[in-house]
């Protein structure tokens, strides 16, 4: 069984921090990985996608993926109250995408 | 607001009825997806529709039924269903394009009740 896994949390950091979420994946073939924020009662929103070994930005995310560790990972810098949601890792299997159980992040004003 | 429009965006239903559930979307994606969500679980993929064609259903009992009318809409009927079957389903779509799989986009989910 191919399998995603993330700290579920609850990570609570100060408005302004760096928020670092992690992700490790089982199949060592995937080759496409993705970043989804989930407000409560809402659904997910594309956040970052990254194919690449090495850091991909965006604005105030920055994407890690190391496919040697299987390990990929999401920083959000100055970290705002409105960050504050459930991010889900995904990573594309065989034609389908397998999610983590996703991180809560509460940022702390 | 997403570019992935489902309707209706909330449904309550009894056991007996039947009902469908739509998406449509207008980004020229080829492949159409449908998830079930839970509270506080990951979306769990039900079917994916490639070029018009069921190419994955994950053993989804028959009390759902997909149709991929044409490129820009998908529909979700049902029927008989069970209380468990109450979640937020949520339909999906991306650009088919190798090798890099490209991500899906969602809509904002029908969130269904079943008495």
């Amino acid at each position: 069984q191919k399998e995603v896994e993330q700290n579920s949390g609850p990570l609570s950091v100060p408005e302004g921090a760096i928020a670092s979420l992690n992700c490790t994946y089982s199949d060592r073939g995937s080759q496409s990985f993705f970043w989804y924020r989930q407000y409560s009662g809402k659904s997910p929103e594309l956040i970052m996608f990254i194919y690449s070994n090495g850091d991909k930005e965006d604005g105030r995310f920055t994407a890690q993926l190391n496919k040697a560790s299987q390990y990929v990972s999401l920083l959000i810098r100055d970290s705002q109250p409105s960050d504050s949601a459930t991010y889900l890792c995904a990573v594309m299997g065989t034609g389908k995408l397998i999610f983590g159980q996703g991180t809560t992040l509460q940022v702390k004003p | 607001d997403t570019e992935v429009t489902q309707t209706p965006k909330h449904l309550v239903m009894g056991m007996t009825n039947k009902k469908s559930l739509k998406c449509e979307q207008h980004m020229g994606h080829r492949a159409m997806y449908w998830y079930k969500q839970k509270a506080k679980k990951p979306p769990e993929l039900m079917f994916v529709y490639s070029y018009e064609k069921l190419s994955i259903n994950e053993s989804v009992p028959s009390r759902f039924s997909p149709e991929c009318p044409n490129s820009s809409l998908l529909n979700l009927h049902l029927h008989a269903l069970q209380p468990e079957d109450s979640a937020l389903y949520l339909c999906a779509s991306s650009h088919l394009r190798t090798p890099d799989n490209q991500p899906q986009h969602f809509g904002d989910g029908t969130r269904l009740s079943i008495l």
